[in-house]
């Protein structure tokens, strides 16, 4: 099936470090998402975007669509100890209007204070 | 409206038994959908409704799943002859028409099945 191959797969940094991460594949999407996820909870929503070449802010998040429609990523500036977590990009196919998303196996993200 | 709740938060329960979980979806969202997270993986898609019906169903979905929605509003899934392999978190979510940006999750299902 569809896979989204999300990139790295976990980091461990120092409070303060900006902290990028992000997806591809060989299929195009029509929307990206990214996730954040807490052990134990469901994935919490942080950005989506919906159009090639989209950038999007959310306080300290970025987050871009990438023009090939195969690939985002998502940026952390001034990383904080709340910010760990997993964090997950998730996306909908091009011809898919059904809502069904599609997962990155997650960036397991470590903030040492 | 406090978001996508599911019932229970934790199962544990025998090989062979069947379980059944529950997910009440935002009040006003028409699609409810249900996903499947294994440790270290991200949440894969199992199925979705659009009101009451089950319009798209994954393969992982064997013939021992099976979900329903009656009236268009909660959800259940039932896992018949559960096998250890059903061990994950089940998630629910739900969104109006194509709002991905009202795409919510509920906190999940952890099934251990022993």
């Amino acid at each position: 099936g569809q896979q989204l191959n999300q990139s790295p797969q976990s980091m461990f940094i120092q409070e303060g470090e900006d902290v990028s991460m992000n997806c591809t594949s060989s299929s195009i999407f029509n929307t990206w998402l990214w996730y954040k996820q807490d052990p134990g909870e469901g994935p919490v929503l942080l950005i989506a975007l919906y159009k090639a070449g989209e950038l999007t802010s959310n306080g300290r998040l970025t987050a871009q669509f990438g023009i090939t429609r195969k690939d985002s990523f998502l940026n952390i500036s001034a990383s904080i100890p709340s910010d760990v977590g997993i964090y997950f990009c998730a996306g909908q196919l091009l011809r898919s209007n059904t809502g069904k998303l599609i997962f990155g196996q997650g960036t397991t993200l470590q903030v040492k204070p | 409206d406090t978001g996508v709740s599911q019932d229970p938060r934790h199962k544990i329960t025998k090989r062979g038994q069947n379980v059944t979980f529950r997910c009440d979806p935002i009040s006003e969202h028409n699609r409810l959908y249900w996903y499947r997270q294994t440790l270290g993986q991200g949440p894969e898609f199992l199925t979705y409704f659009q009101n009451e019906a089950q319009l798209e169903k994954s393969r992982l979905l064997s013939d021992r799943f099976s979900a329903e929605r009656p009236k268009g509003s909660f959800s259940t899934l039932e896992i018949q002859r559960t096998e250890q392999g059903d061990s994950a978190m089940y998630l629910c979510a739900s969104s109006l028409g194509t709002e991905i940006n009202g795409y919510t999750f509920g906190s999940g299902t952890r099934l251990t099945v022993v």
